[in-house]
């Protein structure tokens, strides 16, 4: 069965570093997202992209942070000086066709800052 | 407060026992989704109930939705000790383009 794959499963950084977390879609799909989950607190959405481009985003999603479809194939999201407050689990998700309709979630990428 | 609200925040039930959770939104949505997230895992989709649908069936699982109380509850039939998760209901607000989750009602079941 097709499924979303996120790497790497832990990233432990140092604060102030850039972290690229990456994402592989379901193939033919065409919505793409971010999500984070602090430990044991809610899934936050972090930014929607369709068509090589960001459709929505929310406040957590500054200037700090970035995504990118690079080669059709990988999503990624990079953020680019990182704060101790970022340390969360992120999920990658795909949706088929309707951006409205049922999500594929990767099994997340845990990030550390230290 | 928060767009989805689950209710309870935590339930524990003995194997077999019916688990019935809750959740609340305050905006018009397109769509109410269900989801599952086993500890330090990633979300599973579960069911999706339209804003023009009532209730809706899956297996074991059985989703009402009521738009003039702008609520909706999940009930799992003859739990087992496999369903122990979390479960997080998730709202597109109309206009939106992104799924909005709730606080999650972490279910325990009891062997």
């Amino acid at each position: 069965e097709p499924e979303v794959t996120q790497t790497p499963s832990h990233q432990v950084t140092q604060m102030g570093q850039e972290v690229i977390l990456r994402c592989v879609p379901i193939s033919n799909h065409l919505y793409f997202y971010w999500y984070r989950q602090i430990l044991g607190q809610k899934v936050e959405f972090l930014v929607s992209f369709y068509n090589n481009e960001i459709s929505e985003k929310s406040e957590i999603f500054d200037d700090q942070f970035s995504v990118e479809r690079p080669d059709g194939s990988n999503f990624t999201l990079k953020i680019r000086s990182t704060k101790l407050e970022d340390s969360a689990m992120y999920f990658c998700a795909s949706s088929e066709g309707r951006r409205t309709g049922e999500l594929f979630f990767g099994e997340g990428s845990r990030l550390t800052v230290l | 407060s928060q767009q989805g609200e689950e209710d309870p925040q935590a339930l524990s039930i003995q194997e077999g026992e019916n688990a019935t959770m809750n959740c609340s939104y305050k905006t018009s949505i397109n769509n109410l989704q269900w989801y599952r997230q086993n500890s330090g895992r990633g979300l599973v989709h579960l069911i999706l109930i339209r804003s023009n649908e009532r209730e809706k069936h899956s297996g074991r699982l059985r989703v009402t939705l009521d738009t003039s109380k702008k609520s909706s509850s999940l009930l799992i039939t003859a739990s087992r000790a496999a369903d122990t998760a979390s479960y997080f209901c998730a709202t597109v607000i109309q206009g939106a383009q992104k799924l909005v989750f709730g606080q999650g009602t972490r279910l325990t079941i009891n062997p």
